[in-house]
């Protein structure tokens, strides 16, 4: 099945840094997805990516979708202790009938 | 507010057990889905339904199978547990549309343990 290959696999900031991660794809995708799981819990999604290059935000968190519709990046602004968690990307492929998910970039935040 | 619920949160169980894992949707979605977590593998798709009494194979089905008799319930079965299925499973339920106006809402997972 399709993978996505997410990078970095993991980080660790300090608090007030800015985060970028992003999620590349060897096939199409037309959408592209942003989950975050906090620990203990299930993924919930962030944000939600419909056309190529698209910039959406909510609050803190900044995502595109990639030109090339194979990548798409997150970016989280002055990040704060409760940022902490894995960011999941996901997705449909053009020609697929399923969710596709990467395999997570794990976010720690030293106060 | 979509909820997701999956019936244990923690499970332990001996090699060779039949074990069932389950999950309850109250949003009345057609579409249903079991994943398990690994890490640095990311989620991956075992098995999903489409309607009740439908199921299709996902990227892992082997050692799986599942049951939906009811339109909110969707349970994951390992007919003999092993201890290579030892992970975190999560179940997912959206409604049925395009699948770029309907995501994944998942339960908070059931971290299976097999010895």
């Amino acid at each position: 099945g399709q993978q996505l290959n997410q990078s970095p696999q993991s980080m660790f900031i300090q608090e007030g840094e800015d985060v970028s991660m992003n999620c590349t794809s060897s096939s199409i995708f037309n959408t592209w997805l942003w989950y975050k799981q906090d620990p203990g819990e299930g993924p919930v999604l962030l944000i939600a990516l419909y056309k190529a290059g698209e910039l959406t935000s909510n609050g803190r968190l900044t995502a595109q979708f990639g030109i090339t519709r194979k990548d798409s990046f997150l970016n989280i602004s002055a990040s704060i202790p409760s940022d902490v968690g894995i960011y999941f990307c996901a997705g449909p492929p053009l020609s697929g009938n399923q969710f596709y998910f990467g395999t997570g970039t794990s976010l720690t935040v030293i106060p | 507010d979509v909820k997701v619920t999956q019936s244990s949160r923690y499970l332990v169980k001996r090699t060779g057990e039949k074990v069932f894992l389950e999950c309850v949707q109250d949003m009345d979605h057609e579409n249903m889905f079991w994943y398990r977590q690994d890490p640095g593998l990311g989620l991956r798709l075992i098995y999903f339904s489409y309607d009740v009494k439908m199921k299709e194979k996902g990227d892992i089905p082997e050692g799986y199978s599942v049951s939906r008799e009811k339109k909110e319930r969707f349970s994951l079965i390992l007919e003999s547990a092993s201890t290579n299925q030892t992970s975190m499973y999560l179940c997912a339920s959206r409604r049925t549309g395009h699948l770029y106006n309907s995501p994944l809402h998942f339960g908070n997972g059931t971290r299976l343990t097999v010895t």
